[in-house]
């Protein structure tokens, strides 16, 4: 069975920075492309980033570009979105998931942007 | 950016009726190897949205055969044969043809 673990939501200011981990398991990660799904509150789903099986590449919706950066540790089964210059609307619940096609999704974890 | 339009925003249905979710795409998802990326996920309330169907028409593992999808090309559709209570949440489409993009969401609740 597919698992995916989200960890590292949290209150931070505008201008902040902050990294979102998932562990995954029951599936070939090393195999997988992985992405990462946003939903503000109270909205609809929004892609945010997905990167290949070796990390060779990676790509980010608009909003993003220049400030997320999404890798992965195939060792360690793990997925990172490392989030700088954050602003209010980066609040949202950030969902990790498997697949370029999402084939499965994490339980989330809630990124909360204010001052 | 492929847009993708889903009619309706919102459904009201009666237990053991049928019920369709329409989702439009501004270009075609069907790719160069005659494979179509069109996905249909559930979120139910207070959950992580869940798969429901895959490549147009392929049911997940696990989930009802009340559910089908079908369309091509720009065109597809999601059909609930009789909706149950267990049912209600929010629909969303997705296509993974180029950077994936969703639909608005379809909210469905029971009569």
């Amino acid at each position: 069975e597919v698992q995916l673990v989200e960890s590292g939501g949290d209150l931070v200011q505008p201008g902040g920075s902050l990294r979102l981990s998932c562990t995954a398991s029951g599936f070939t990660f090393s195999s997988t492309w992985m992405t990462w799904v946003r939903q503000a509150p109270g909205k609809g789903l929004e892609w945010v980033a997905n990167i290949k099986q070796d990390g060779s590449e990676k790509n980010y919706v608009d909003s993003v570009k220049g400030r997320f950066t999404i890798s992965r540790e195939n060792a360690k089964n793990s997925l990172y979105l490392q989030m700088n210059s954050l602003r209010a609307d980066d609040t949202a619940v950030y969902y990790c998931a498997m697949g370029w096609g999402i084939m499965g999704w994490g339980q989330g974890t809630l990124v909360t942007v204010s001052s | 950016d492929i847009v993708m339009t889903q009619t309706p925003l919102s459904l009201s249905v009666t237990p053991g009726q049928p019920a369709s979710i329409s989702c439009k795409s501004s270009q075609s998802l069907l790719n160069s190897y005659g494979k179509t990326y069109l996905y249909w996920y559930l979120q139910k309330p207070g959950q992580s949205p869940q798969v429901l169907i895959y490549e147009v028409s392929s049911r997940f593992s696990g989930v009802s055969d009340r559910f089908s999808g079908s369309g091509s090309g720009t065109d597809f559709t999601l059909k609930i044969s009789r909706v149950e209570a267990e049912d209600v949440g929010v629909y969303y489409c997705m296509q993974g043809a180029h950077f994936p993009t969703f639909g608005q969401g379809t909210r469905v609740e029971i009569k």
